[in-house]
């Protein structure tokens, strides 16, 4: 069965740089999660969308931005990197039915590396 | 606000015990819950989910409970094994939002 692909898997940044990551969500689901874990901490929520509209949100730094495109792949868009975004960005999908969401899927997440 | 929180935070058994980690929530309004379990340094891998109309689901050797009206979950594992050996994180959906709140782990040593 298809799952959630996220790329790149390893991305190595300088500190001020720019970095993109990308989430293809299970075919059919409509809605995408963003999580932020960092070393030896549990996974945050920074953002979701539901029909490529923002439908939640969280601790998300203004420096960072995301969207969910017409594919209902999603891209974090993320600048002026600091050494604390080094963490492991996870993606998740799901199906949302009218008042209720299906079970979120993750993807293998993507390890970034702020020198 | 959710809150939650899992106890122990760390734990090491013999192979061969059967063990229980706990997952307490604060906000019983909750959507779901799931349990994952993630090695060193790589993704989550989802091993149970329970619905909040649900009270308990089992896969293998493991089964999860839920009481949403004390605000918690077990999860039980039987005759452990030192492959089990992980981080196990719990995850809850509050209704509404469906965004999911982590636990802060259990991280599990099974020894040979």
């Amino acid at each position: 069965a298809a799952g959630v692909i996220q790329s790149p898997r390893h991305l190595i940044k300088e500190k001020r740089e720019t970095a993109t990551l990308k989430c293809y969500p299970i075919p059919r689901h409509d809605t995408v999660y963003w999580y932020q874990q960092g070393p030896g901490q549990d996974p945050q929520f920074l953002i979701s969308f539901y029909e490529k509209m923002q439908s939640d949100k969280g601790s998300i730094p203004d420096r960072f931005s995301a969207q969910q495109f017409s594919d209902y792949h999603s891209e974090l868009n993320m600048s002026s990197l600091e050494l604390g975004d080094s963490a492991l960005y996870f993606c998740a999908s799901s199906q949302f039915a009218g008042w209720s969401s299906d079970t979120q899927y993750f993807g293998p997440g993507t390890r970034l590396t702020v020198l | 606000k959710q809150e939650v929180t899992q106890i122990p935070a760390a734990l090491s058994v013999p192979e061969g015990e059967n063990l229980v980690l706990n997952c307490s929530f604060t906000d019983s309004a909750i959507y779901n819950l799931q349990w994952f379990r993630q090695d060193p340094g790589k993704g989550l891998t989802s091993l149970l989910l329970i619905q909040s109309s649900q009270r308990e689901q089992t896969s293998g050797r493991l089964n999860a409970s839920l009481d949403k009206s004390s605000g918690r979950s077990t999860l039980y594992i039987a005759a452990s094994q030192p492959g089990d050996s992980a981080t196990y994180l719990c995850a809850v959906s509050t209704s509404g939002t469906y965004k999911y709140i982590f636990g802060t782990g259990t991280r599990l040593k099974v020894l040979a």
